[in-house]
């Protein structure tokens, strides 16, 4: 099975700040990962596809880069509603996998 | 509209069993893949099993594999889960999830005596 390591598990940071959450494959996924992000009671809201692309509607604050095994998910400038968990999740190949996810809270 | 609506989740004894729905809407429901998605609770997200469009190829979690079964019937535009011998960490928010993209508001599975 592939394993998905976010980092960091939880972020604390202020409305404006630029974010940066890393997700680690442990082999080669090519760019299949998508990032969703949840908010408490809810379910997830897909955010980026391919490792890059953004799903339509999603804020242009938030980018996703990375191939093989690192990736990157950024948003450029916090908002409110961006407070929530953040996921990663491969789809390169069953048992289709995701992160622990990482938690970003008010500072 | 993009619509997945669960049903079917509910309070079970340990070694019962019991059948999810998900009725689709909004868009043609054949042309999909589906998911099954678990979240127990305070936990993260864990993938349960998938189905192709035509219900002719199938894949599970080892966790749940030989205990539960991914169906749909495309002409109801529904997608189920059937789950037996329930145990105790299948408590969990369970979803449906339209490919990559679409997720409904999920329904909730206790297992408890």
């Amino acid at each position: 099975d592939i394993q998905m390591t976010q980092s960091p598990s939880s972020l604390s940071a202020s409305v404006g700040d630029r974010v940066t959450i890393t997700c680690r494959a442990s082999q080669s996924i090519s760019n299949y990962l998508n990032w969703y992000q949840q908010k408490p009671g809810k379910a997830p809201k897909l955010l980026i596809y391919s490792a890059s692309t953004l799903q339509s509607g999603v804020p242009s604050r938030f980018s996703g880069s990375g191939s093989g095994t690192e990736f990157t998910l950024i948003i450029s400038s916090l908002q409110p509603e961006d407070f929530a968990t953040y996921y990663c999740q491969q789809s390169h190949s069953t048992p289709i996998t995701f992160g622990q996810g990482t938690r970003l809270e008010i500072k | 509209e993009v619509q997945l609506v669960e049903s079917g989740g509910g309070l079970v004894q340990p070694g019962g069993s019991l059948r999810l729905s998900c009725a689709a809407s909004g868009f043609t429901f054949s042309d999909h893949y589906m998911h099954w998605v678990r979240q127990a609770p305070g936990k993260g997200l864990v993938w349960v099993s998938r189905i192709d469009t035509v219900g002719s190829s199938t894949t599970y979690a080892d966790s749940v594999k030989g205990r539960f079964t991914i169906s749909r019937d495309n002409a109801k535009n529904t997608l189920y889960l059937q789950m037996t011998s329930l145990r105790a960490e299948d408590t969990a928010v369970y979803y449906c999830r339209r490919g990559r993209d679409y997720w409904g508001q999920g329904t909730l599975v206790t297992v408890s005596s």
